[in-house]
């Protein structure tokens, strides 16, 4: 079993709509949990972090953990083309000091 | 808006040779993380650095890698008697607090 596991897609939506990413976490200690954009050859861009149950929301944003279920996801409303590019799944535990296992990451294209 | 530097941004050696990877973490970070990422496959944790020594090192960061902070601005990865299988790219990254990490973008290591 893989330690952070993604939806390997590729995930394709219409330009407006509801994108939906998945990651679920084998190591029931994680503490933090970090979602990453990286657009082809470019570097991993930090956009959320959650350490709690529940929703948080940043812009057109919404990342959920449920630490129960072992899983968090990654909402982007109002998809846009821009927003295509893969999205990493980071997970950490505090007492590591900061180490991250990423996923594989998962390709969203936003079609106009 | 402050940034990680990382050059070169591409270097080329041939194999058995020695490389140093060079990195300016985001001043007032406290936390330095070496990650890699060969072509097509995901990100992989390297190494991590806090309080000027290594807080956790990964199985890959094994006799053949080792960092330095020289001067208390530059964060460097040395990289001894290169193999192809190190071919990938290089991520510097730095944090405030543990896990959330801003990447550089990356030196593309090519070993021939």
């Amino acid at each position: 079993q893989k330690e952070v596991e993604q939806n390997s897609g590729p995930l394709s939506v219409p330009e407006g709509a509801i994108a939906s990413l998945n990651c679920t976490y084998s190591d029931r200690g994680s503490q933090s949990f970090f979602w990453y954009r990286q657009y082809s050859g470019k570097s991993p861009e930090l956009i959320m972090f959650i350490y709690s149950n529940g929703d948080k929301e940043d812009g057109r944003f919404t990342a959920q953990l449920n630490k129960a279920s072992q899983y968090v996801s990654l909402l982007i409303r109002d998809s846009q083309p821009s927003d295509s590019a893969t999205y990493l799944c980071a997970v950490n535990r505090e007492t590591n000091a900061g180490k991250s296992t990423f996923g594989d990451g998962t390709t969203l294209t936003v079609k106009p | 808006e402050p940034e990680v530097t990382q050059t070169p941004s591409h270097q080329v050696t041939q194999m058995g040779q020695e490389v140093i990877l060079r990195c300016v973490p985001i001043s007032n970070h406290l936390y330095f993380y070496w990650y890699r990422q060969i072509l097509g496959q995901k990100v992989e944790f390297l190494v991590s650095f806090y309080n000027n020594e290594i807080s956790e090192k990964s199985e890959i960061f094994d006799d053949q890698f080792s960092v330095e902070r020289p001067d208390g601005s530059n964060f460097t990865l040395k990289i001894r008697s290169t193999k192809l299988e190190d071919s990938a790219m290089y991520f510097c990254a730095s944090s405030e607090r543990a896990g959330v990490a801003f990447f550089g973008q990356g030196t593309r290591l090519t070993v021939v």
